[in-house]
């Protein structure tokens, strides 16, 4: 099994509300990551967690609050987000996230709309 | 700075190969190269990967500079299927730097 899901497809939200975004994987892997993805642009990494602890957080606005309660979840909560945050958010996992060539695999993604 | 660049689009008539170029003048000796393609609506999916010789597997072929400094990456066939942004990145540290990707267009 080489997937990854995440929940949910699709999220509309007020810029008071609180969400949380999920991914989940069962392929054994110890790196999980989050990417945010604008129409007609490449992905850009948010955060990357190896081993269930923070590795990278690439200057991620606080209204971004990431989560790994274990190595098979990851959640990326949300709170007081700008209509500017609209975008894919997508998830990925890899072995270990600690080599430059390993393979991520990376979820559908949940598209977001910030209102 | 982006790491890699590419071509904006391509196009391609089907069943004929298709080369997709990239440059990443910048690379060092243990950045991997990566290729990764996105269908509308879906997640990047995995193409190939090679860090100095040419690679082959059942999707595409990965043909590396000599100097490193560049890739292509070869679709044998191309079909309507193959229809895709297609990025190529690098592989550094335990980091993706993606290109800006190129949308390839297959004409039946």
């Amino acid at each position: 099994d080489t997937e990854v899901t995440q929940t949910p497809k699709h999220l509309v939200m007020g810029m008071t509300n609180k969400k949380s975004l999920k991914c989940e994987q069962h392929m054994g892997h110890r790196a999980m990551y989050w990417y945010k993805q604008k129409a007609k642009k490449p992905p850009e990494l948010m955060f990357v967690y190896s081993y269930e602890k923070l590795s990278i957080n690439e200057s991620v606005p606080s209204r971004f609050s990431p989560e790994c309660p274990n190595s098979s979840l990851l959640n990326l909560h949300l709170h007081a987000l700008q209509p500017e945050d609209s975008a894919l958010y997508l998830c990925a996992s890899s072995q270990e996230g600690l080599a430059a060539q390993e393979t991520q695999y990376f979820g559908p993604g949940t598209r977001l709309l910030v209102l | 700075d982006a790491k890699t660049t590419q071509p904006n689009s391509m196009e391609s008539n089907e069943e004929e190969p298709v080369h997709l170029p990239c440059n990443h003048s910048t690379i060092s000796g243990t950045d991997y190269i990566h290729w990764y393609r996105q269908l509308p609506s879906q997640g990047p999916e995995y193409v190939i990967h090679g860090l100095t010789s040419n690679v082959n597997n059942r999707m595409a072929s990965l043909a590396i500079a000599e100097d490193r400094k560049s890739s292509t990456l070869i679709l044998h066939r191309a079909t309507l299927r193959d229809a895709a942004v297609y990025y190529c990145i690098l592989g550094v540290g335990n980091q993706f730097y993606f290109g800006t990707g190129t949308s390839l267009t297959v004409i039946p």
